[in-house]
């Protein structure tokens, strides 16, 4: 089993629908990371969170850490959103990657 | 602007060929890190560089090779000993000791035929 553990590993949702992707990890960590991975490869850094919540435009990303668990929201969905995310632990343990697909 | 830039975007190279890539990076930050991707895998950490000339391995070290003479530049060697190198290669810098962001390069995809 993964130190970081991604559900689904693949999502398909038409346009508009809210998202939820989910990250559990079986370590105790101190803070998580979101990413996202576009289609030609380049990652970018979307959260770095340790409690609570954060909020960027239409993402929110939540965690808990004595659940050991974080969720990426994204609501009102786009075309554009449509990439694979990553979740990693502050010891830069991955996840294998969630891809989302958003259909027009 | 300042930013991580890795060369080539594709490189291709015949079998039993080493190949090093480039990493190169104007942050002025401490920390440098190798990444390889496979499809449907999360990111292995290949090599990571906490300080000008010196480097520790990661998960995934066998058939690479790194230096660190710069703090700009930390060059990856994916050597002849490497058994499956076929793969899409990231590398990323960050700040040393902060529980903070990594800024990661666009990387390198790497087809050995």
């Amino acid at each position: 089993k993964n130190e970081v553990e991604q559900s689904p590993q693949n999502l398909t949702a038409q346009e508009g629908e809210f998202i939820t992707i989910n990250c559990s990890y079986s370590v105790g960590i101190s803070a998580l990371h979101w990413l996202q991975q576009h289609p030609g490869g380049g990652i970018v850094s979307l959260f770095m969170l340790s409690s609570g919540k954060k909020k960027h435009g239409r993402l929110i990303a939540t965690i808990n850490i004595q659940e050991k668990h974080s969720s990426l929201h994204i609501t009102a969905s786009h075309p554009r959103d449509s990439a694979v995310y990553i979740c990693a632990s502050q010891k830069l343990v991955f996840g294998q990657g969630t891809r989302l697909t958003i259909n027009p | 602007d300042g930013g991580i830039t890795q060369s080539p975007k594709y490189l291709f190279r015949k079998e039993g060929q080493n190949v090093t890539l480039s990493c190169e990076q104007n942050l002025n930050h401490d920390a440098m890190y190798w990444y390889r991707q496979d499809p449907g895998q999360g990111l292995r950490l290949i090599y990571y560089s906490q300080i000008v000339n010196d480097f520790q391995k990661g998960d995934i070290a066998e058939g690479y090779s790194v230096s660190r003479e710069k703090k700009e530049s930390f060059p990856l060697t994916v050597t002849s000993a490497q058994k499956n190198p076929t793969a899409f290669y990231l590398c990323a810098s960050k700040v040393q000791g902060a529980v903070d962001t990594q800024y990661f390069g666009p990387g390198t995809r790497l087809t050995v035929l």
